[in-house]
């Protein structure tokens, strides 16, 4: 099983332009995640979905949009980069979130280095 | 809000010294706790966490973290280093009674230096 991948693993844009961070998992996990990474930051939620068709914010979703049409997949889309999205991206999945007591562990990618300048 | 703060941007030990990096987060209820490891150029990897039961947790490559709900701490420990130890370790929690979202709140890391 490859796990989570994600690509691609470095991106440079220019101011304006936007681009797809792809996220795949194959451990047929329903729940997804996107955090980005900044230095000395740790890491902030953007968006996570709970299942096929179901997306929703996490703290800093602004300049940012998902979708979750398979169980597999859930991209990050970038519609007009800016400076301040220069970060690593992280992709994650898990079974589920939390049920019956029980926090089910998140299996992060490799993530994407993007600069924006 | 939940938040997590770990005290030291950068933690440096010896070879076969002991390892402590300091955890503490912020909730009038005890969440759900963990600590994960990323080596550099990787991905976050989940070293232990506490869910319930036993307030002593232990994790894999030797780690071990105790839960202190008086201190409101989680602090990391190994007791003896080693160098392939080097690399960023995260504190996170995740709200207990939040909704079932499984959101991690992650604290600002510690950069762990292990010296010859």
């Amino acid at each position: 099983n490859a796990g989570v991948t994600q690509t691609p693993k470095f991106r440079i844009l220019k101011i304006g332009q936007s681009m797809t961070l792809q996220c795949t998992q194959d451990m047929n996990h329903n729940y997804m995640y996107w955090y980005r990474q900044d230095p000395g930051m740790g890491l902030k939620l953007i968006y996570y979905s709970v299942g096929a068709g179901i997306t929703d914010k996490g703290e800093v979703p602004n300049g940012y949009n998902v979708s979750r049409s398979t169980t597999e997949d859930f991209p990050l889309r970038l519609e007009l980069a800016a400076p301040s999205q220069t970060s690593v991206y992280f992709c994650a999945s898990s079974p589920l979130g939390t049920s019956g007591g029980v926090f089910y562990e998140q299996y992060f990618g490799p993530g994407t280095r993007l600069t924006v300048t | 809000a939940q938040s997590v703060t770990q005290l030291g941007s950068h933690v440096s030990v010896s070879e076969g010294a002991l390892v402590l990096l300091r955890c503490n987060y912020s909730s009038s209820v005890p969440p759900y706790l963990f600590w994960y490891v990323q080596y550099p150029n990787q991905g976050l990897q989940l070293l232990l966490k506490y869910t319930t039961g036993a307030t002593l947790v232990k994790g894999i490559n030797g780690f071990e973290a105790e839960f202190k709900k008086s201190e409101t701490s989680f602090h990391l420990t190994k007791p003896s280093a080693h160098m392939s130890d080097a690399a960023e370790y995260f504190c996170a929690v995740s709200d207990r009674y939040g909704g079932s979202q499984g959101n991690l709140i992650f604290g600002k890391g510690t950069k762990l230096s292990v010296k010859p």
